[in-house]
């Protein structure tokens, strides 16, 4: 069975950092693409960030360039977002997904959010 | 970027009758590869984004087939031929052909009657 779990959402104050990780089994996590995505509360989706196999090539929304960081490690079949300098408009919730031009398997969601 | 436009945004709809959302790109949305990489997902109440149909008309795994996809360049429709209670949520299409970045249309509302 294809599960992805995220964790490490929570509370932070603007300007401040939080580290999310996607743990994944059921699947060949070496060999897919991975993506996060996020929902505003109320909103709609919005892609975040991807990061292809090797981790080659990485890509961003301009809103968050500078500031988040994708990574992956393959051995622990674990993806990871690190998220700087956080402002109160990253508040929502955010999935981790399989694949790129496909995504077909998504996480729950861990919400972050940024509030003084 | 390419912009995604769904319409309706909100859609009442009898059980037991079809069901129809548009949405269409401000590009054409045939990758250089052939393919469209134009999906449909749903996101029922409280539930996560859970994907329905890739590359315009195939149905993932495990969705009834009384899901469909249609449309070529940048033109496409999810078509539900009879709508049922566990089909009440939000739906979005999603381009990724040209990404970054990967973009969705504002996600149409399925609500019954």
């Amino acid at each position: 069975e294809v599960q992805l779990v995220e964790s490490g959402g929570g509370l932070v104050q603007p300007g401040g950092s939080l580290r999310l990780s996607c743990a994944v089994s059921g699947f060949s996590f070496s060999t897919s693409w991975m993506t996060w995505f996020r929902q505003a509360p109320g909103k709609g989706l919005e892609w975040v960030a991807n990061i292809k196999q090797d981790g080659s090539e990485k890509y961003y929304v301009d809103s968050v360039k500078g500031r988040f960081t994708i990574s992956r490690d393959n051995a622990k079949n674990s993806l990871n977002l690190q998220m700087n300098s956080l402002r109160a408009e990253d508040t929502a919730v955010y999935y981790c997904a399989r694949g790129a031009r496909t995504t077909d398997y998504w996480g729950q969601g861990t919400l972050v959010t940024v509030s003084s | 970027d390419i912009v995604m436009t769904q319409t309706p945004l909100s859609s009442p709809v009898t059980l037991g009758q079809p069901a129809s959302i548009s949405c269409r790109s401000s590009q054409s949305l045939v990758h250089s590869d052939g393919n469209t990489y134009l999906s449909w997902l749903q996101q029922r109440p409280g539930q996560p984004p859970r994907l329905l149909i890739y590359k315009i008309s195939n149905r993932f795994s495990g969705v009834p087939d009384r899901f469909s996809g249609s449309g070529a360049g940048t033109d496409f429709t999810l078509r539900i031929s009879r709508v049922e209670a566990e089909d009440v949520g939000l739906y979005y299409c999603m381009q990724a052909t040209q990404f970054p970045p990967i973009t969705f249309g504002q996600g149409t509302r399925l609500e019954i009657k």
